[in-house]
């Protein structure tokens, strides 16, 4: 069965400073993995993905990931920090695009961004 | 854009009311899902459908059901609400490799 974890429910920040929110994942088959930010109040919002394409993928806001197969881990970096990524993030598997396959998602976790 | 509409965003229910929540994509897309989220526990599936009339239990499908009459429209039913159903509800519709999310339509039962 697949799964994913996400280590650190809330990160911290400062203004300017690198962002990594870190997310390993389990699959049985080659994963597509996804990483989603919600705002508050709001539904989710397509960041980034992977799909056994290239393994450093760029996604909006700056924002992008690496698919390290040997650490099964998918982490988000941005360089620097913007007060409006303040939000929270969500890092999805699914084992592919089939009929029927759903995304698996992490529990999330918070960014917080400070001046 | 592809558009992924939850019709109501906030409702409040009494304790043992049928509730309905209603999902729509425009963009004729065969996969349709419902997650729940909750604090803590992100977000977890509880039914998606491949096809019209054709639904597949999640990981939390207890004390709900859902209905697909037509390829547009996926239905979450909650046919006796509990306060311990009180959260977000996420709809989502998927076209190849990405799935799209509505707005969610926050539930209270009461």
């Amino acid at each position: 069965a697949q799964s994913v974890t996400q280590l650190g429910s809330h990160v911290s920040v400062s203004e300017g400073a690198l962002v990594l929110l870190r997310c390993n994942y389990s699959s049985s088959v080659p994963p597509y993995l996804f990483w989603y930010v919600q705002y508050p109040n709001q539904g989710l919002q397509l960041l980034l993905k992977y799909t056994s394409a290239a393994t450093l993928v760029k996604g909006i806001n700056g924002f992008e990931a690496e698919f390290k197969k040997s650490e099964t881990s998918f982490h988000l970096t941005k360089p620097s920090a913007h007060m409006s990524d303040a939000a929270e993030y969500f890092c999805a598997v699914s084992d592919g695009a089939q009929a029927g396959t759903a995304l698996i998602f992490g529990k999330g976790t918070t960014l917080s961004v400070s001046s | 854009d592809v558009k992924v509409t939850q019709s109501s965003r906030y409702l409040v229910k009494r304790t043992g009311e049928k509730v309905f929540l209603e999902c729509v994509q425009d963009m004729d897309h065969e996969n349709m899902f419902w997650y729940r989220q909750d604090p803590g526990l992100g977000l977890r599936l509880i039914y998606f459908s491949y096809d019209v009339k054709m639904k597949e239990k999640g990981d939390i499908p207890e004390g709900y059901s859902v209905s697909r009459e037509k390829k547009e429209r996926f239905s979450l039913i909650l046919e006796s609400a509990s306060t311990n159903q009180t959260s977000m509800y996420l709809c989502a519709s998927r076209v190849r490799n990405t799935i799209y999310f509505g707005e969610g339509s926050w539930l209270t039962v009461v």
